[in-house]
This record gives C-alpha cells, sequence and structure tokens, in this order.
C-alpha cells in the first residue's frame, strides 16, 4: 500500500515570502514524485516531477521541491511567492507493480499569497 | 496540440439518475484514468482504460463503469446516482499504460451535482 500525507490544508503566505508546502510518502516499493497545481475550476496541471537522478528539481516559474528516500518527503519549495501562485497544490507519488502503475494524491494545501 | 478535453463543464442531476461523462486524451496518448475529486479532498483513483479495456481499478462499487473507444476517447458512467457522488470527475491521459517516463494529464474536469 503506499500514501501521501499533505498535513498543511492552508498555508498563508506573504507576497515575496519564501514558502514551504510538505509532502512525506509511504511505500513499499520505489515510487516517482510530482507536485501538481490547481487553479479555481481548473484540473491539474503538473508542476514538477522527479523520476532518477539529482533529487533537487525545479519547475519554469521558480519552485523546486527535494526527494528525500532517509526521510520519505519530497517538500516544495519557492524562495519569493507571487500572487500568482496563489492555487491549491496536490503530491503525488506513482509506484509501478506486475506492469501495472498506482498513482496516489495527497489532500492537497492550498496556497494563499497575500498582498 | 490539444490538451484533455472533458464534456460537459457541468452537470446537474438527480438521485438515481444516470450520467456519462466524455473525455479525449491528448494528443498522441493512449491511456485515460479517471478520477474523483471530492470538495476539499484530493483525486481518488476510480479506474483506467489501455487498449479499450478497463486494467486498473480502485475503490469504486459496480456503479461506476467506462468505456475507452478505438480513438483512445472515453466515457465514465455512473448509475443509480447518490448524493456522495456529487464531485469533480477529472481525466487524466498518459502515453503508454506502463511508461514510467510519462506523467498523467489532466482536463479540466466535470463538476457533477447531485440533487
Amino acid at each position: 500500500a503506499q500514501s501521501v500525507t499533505q498535513l498543511d490544508s492552508q498555508v498563508p503566505v506573504f507576497e515575496e515570502a519564501p514558502v514551504e508546502l510538505r509532502c512525506n510518502y509511504s511505500s513499499s516499493v520505489s515510487v516517482y514524485l510530482f507536485w501538481y497545481v490547481q487553479y479555481p475550476n481548473q484540473g491539474l496541471q503538473l508542476l514538477l516531477k522527479y523520476l532518477s537522478g539529482s533529487t533537487l528539481v525545479e519547475s519554469i516559474n521558480g519552485f523546486e521541491a527535494e526527494f528525500n528516500k532517509s526521510q520519505t518527503s519530497f517538500h516544495l519549495r519557492k524562495p519569493s511567492v507571487h500572487i500568482s501562485d496563489t492555487a491549491e497544490y496536490f503530491c503525488a507519488v506513482r509506484s509501478y507493480s506486475g506492469g501495472y502503475q498506482k498513482v496516489t494524491f495527497g489532500t492537497g494545501t492550498k496556497l494563499q499569497v497575500i498582498p | 496540440d490539444a490538451g484533455v478535453t472533458q464534456s460537459p463543464t457541468h452537470l446537474i442531476k438527480t438521485r438515481g439518475q444516470q450520467v456519462t461523462l466524455r473525455c479525449s486524451p491528448k494528443s498522441g496518448h493512449d491511456t485515460v484514468s479517471w478520477y474523483q475529486q471530492a470538495l476539499g479532498q484530493g483525486p481518488q483513483f476510480i479506474f483506467q482504460y489501455y487498449e479499450e479495456e478497463e486494467r486498473q481499478r480502485g475503490n469504486f462499487p459496480d456503479r461506476f463503469s467506462g468505456h475507452q473507444f478505438p480513438n483512445y476517447s472515453s466515457e465514465l458512467n455512473v448509475n443509480a446516482l447518490l448524493l456522495g457522488d456529487s464531485a469533480l470527475y477529472l481525466c487524466a491521459s498518459s502515453n503508454g499504460q506502463g511508461a514510467k517516463e510519462s506523467p498523467l494529464h489532466f482536463g479540466n474536469g466535470t463538476r457533477l451535482t447531485v440533487t
């Protein structure tokens, strides 16, 4: 079984301040890790992914996440947030077994950027 | 390049009725997965279709069924609707049923309200 925990349901932060959205996972097999962003009334958009290689991955809009295998974490960070970053962020893990993939999402963290 | 498209965008049904939701995958994708996202929750996996067959299924009752057509588009059918079926239904496509390099691409979803 695999699970994803996003402990913070809401994170308010002032514009231009740094932010960290936490994600912890559990799985009995190797996993691939993803962060998705969801704007109001829209579907999920892929923000960044960790498949292999460097444990630090970056997105084109300044977000980064670091895969920490020992702590089973994949926290999302941004050094300076903008109003446009206000959205809900979902962490997801993907595993493979018997040729089939299983994707599990966390419950989401709402990031509210305050002007 | 068209992304994942879903129709309709909104739907209101009465308890006991049946509903059909439609999804066209991103160009070049052959695998379609359906997710249910209740208010304030992360997406929950319903099932996945590949080569016109249901390949995997989440913890959803048989009232939820689906179909994939030769052009890779897909339908989600829900019978005997319950109030608890009210949610955002998301379709996600990917390339290759077990392809590790292919992340999920989501549509904007269908908002189903059951009264």
